[in-house]
């Protein structure tokens, strides 16, 4: 079974520059999360999908964070304009549905570096 | 709000030694409590977890108990090996967030043989 795909593994921009991830979920697994992970801290919810609609938002920074999964499957994750502070791991992972038992597998995580 | 504290590293070991990793919680709810591992290069995966009070979860030789009265869930393994080396996260979960996790700050283990 493929895990959880992200791209790209890597990012560096400049502070003001545009910049988007890419998370494709384990196949048929309704639910998605975005996380941010800064060095030395816990990966932290930026925002959930169960299928194509928001399930939680409310610590994504919506003036300058957006995040889309127009189809229910994969989800793109935007940062515009970037900030030094957005510098982190950003991670996706999946689950089966929105349970709180239902295990959620991590993708490898998209390192971005804000210069 | 819901939180978890974990105790800092890095936690420095040889190998077959005892391995302890406090972890304590806050939440309004009854959670659900988690360990997650991620080894170098590799992505955040699932250790062990436990549902209700006085649940242990276990796996590789991992251990946690859910400690309701002292709101804990302290990671142990009897005996260490240099691939335990990895970063370990402890994470709740409450019924009616929908699955999301919140998670501790992590502790670096380093197992030396």
């Amino acid at each position: 079974e493929a895990g959880v795909a992200q791209s790209p593994r890597y990012k560096i921009i400049e502070k003001r520059q545009s910049v988007a991830f890419w998370c494709n979920p384990i196949s048929g697994h309704a639910t998605l999360y975005w996380y941010q992970q800064i060095l030395g801290q816990g990966p932290k919810l930026l925002i959930q999908f169960q299928n194509n609609g928001v399930v939680d938002d409310s610590q994504l920074p919506k003036d300058r964070f957006s995040a889309e999964r127009l189809k229910g499957v994969d989800s793109t994750l935007k940062i515009q304009p970037a900030k030094l502070e957005d510098s982190a791991v950003y991670l996706c992972a999946s689950s089966f549905r929105d349970r709180e038992l239902d295990t959620q597998y991590f993708g490898p995580g998209t390192r971005l570096t804000v210069l | 709000g819901d939180s978890v504290t974990q105790m800092e590293g890095p936690v420095t070991l040889s190998e077959e030694a005892f391995l302890t990793i406090n972890c304590t919680y806050t939440a309004t709810g009854y959670p659900s409590l988690f360990w997650y591992v991620q080894y170098p290069g590799e992505g955040l995966q699932l250790l062990l977890k436990a549902t209700k009070a006085d649940d242990k979860g276990s796996n590789k030789g991992f251990e946690a108990t859910y400690r309701k009265e002292t709101t804990s869930f302290h990671l142990e393994k009897g005996s260490v090996q240099v691939s335990d080396s990895a970063v370990y996260f402890c994470a709740l979960s409450v019924g009616n967030q929908g699955g999301k996790l919140i998670f501790g700050q992590g502790t670096e283990l380093s197992v030396k043989p």
